[in-house]
């Protein structure tokens, strides 16, 4: 069964603490892994679209690298404008139409 | 500018009435999807529609329906078949003529059974 796990569930920063959070997959043949930030009360905006192991994107203090298991969303030098929910999100190979979505990891940011 | 609307933001509904959300993109995409997302869980595929007039239930249709007769909008009723309704609906949209597409989402609608 597709499945996303993602690590940890929470996660408590100081301001400039760098930090990684994990994204665990199994899935039957991955055509992409997704990265998006949830702000609270609102919909999820995309951050970065990961295709094959060893590809890398970045933007700003994020970072998102992918191996054939997992995808890790590196954090360097942290503010707290960066505080929100981290979702990672697959879509399979077998099924063009499906994305399966990890339940987030909180980050929260403190000055 | 670009992107999903969603409306309204907030929705509070009286047990066994029907609602409607609605959901509009003017991004040109084909595909668009409805989730729900409860506290602490993914998010759970509810309907998607990848052409105009057809689309397909995903994993927790029952008691949801929608419709896609234009290409721009695609909206999810809530019906009263639908035991636990109070969550937060996101709708997203995506272009699928390429090798992968990322979502885009709307801004949600929080709907409130009193």
């Amino acid at each position: 069964e597709d499945q996303v796990t993602q690590s940890p569930e929470a996660l408590r920063l100081q301001e400039g603490e760098s930090s990684s959070l994990n994204c665990s997959y199994t899935v039957s043949g991955l055509r992409g892994l997704f990265w998006y930030r949830q702000d609270p009360g609102k919909g999820p905006e995309f951050l970065f679209t990961l295709y094959s192991a060893g590809e890398e994107k970045e933007k700003e203090r994020l970072k998102a690298t992918l191996t054939k298991k997992e995808s890790f969303l590196h954090i360097t030098a942290p503010k707290p404008e960066d505080s929100a929910t981290y979702l990672c999100a697959v879509q399979a190979a077998s099924g063009t139409y499906k994305y399966i979505f990890g339940t987030g990891t909180r980050l929260k940011v403190l000055a | 500018d670009g992107g999903i609307t969603q409306s309204p933001k907030y929705l509070f509904r009286k047990e066994g009435q029907n609602v409607t959300l609605s959901c509009e993109q003017n991004l040109n995409h084909d595909a668009m999807y409805w989730y729900r997302q409860d506290p602490g869980q993914g998010l759970r595929l509810i309907y998607y529609s990848q052409i105009v007039n057809d689309f397909q239930k995903g994993d927790i249709a029952e008691g949801y329906s929608v419709s896609r007769e234009k290409k721009e909008s695609f909206p999810l009723t809530v019906t009263s078949a639908q035991k636990n309704p109070t969550a937060f609906y996101l709708c997203a949209s995506t272009w699928q003529g390429g090798k992968t597409g990322e979502l885009f989402f709307g801004e949600g609608s929080r709907l409130t059974v009193l």
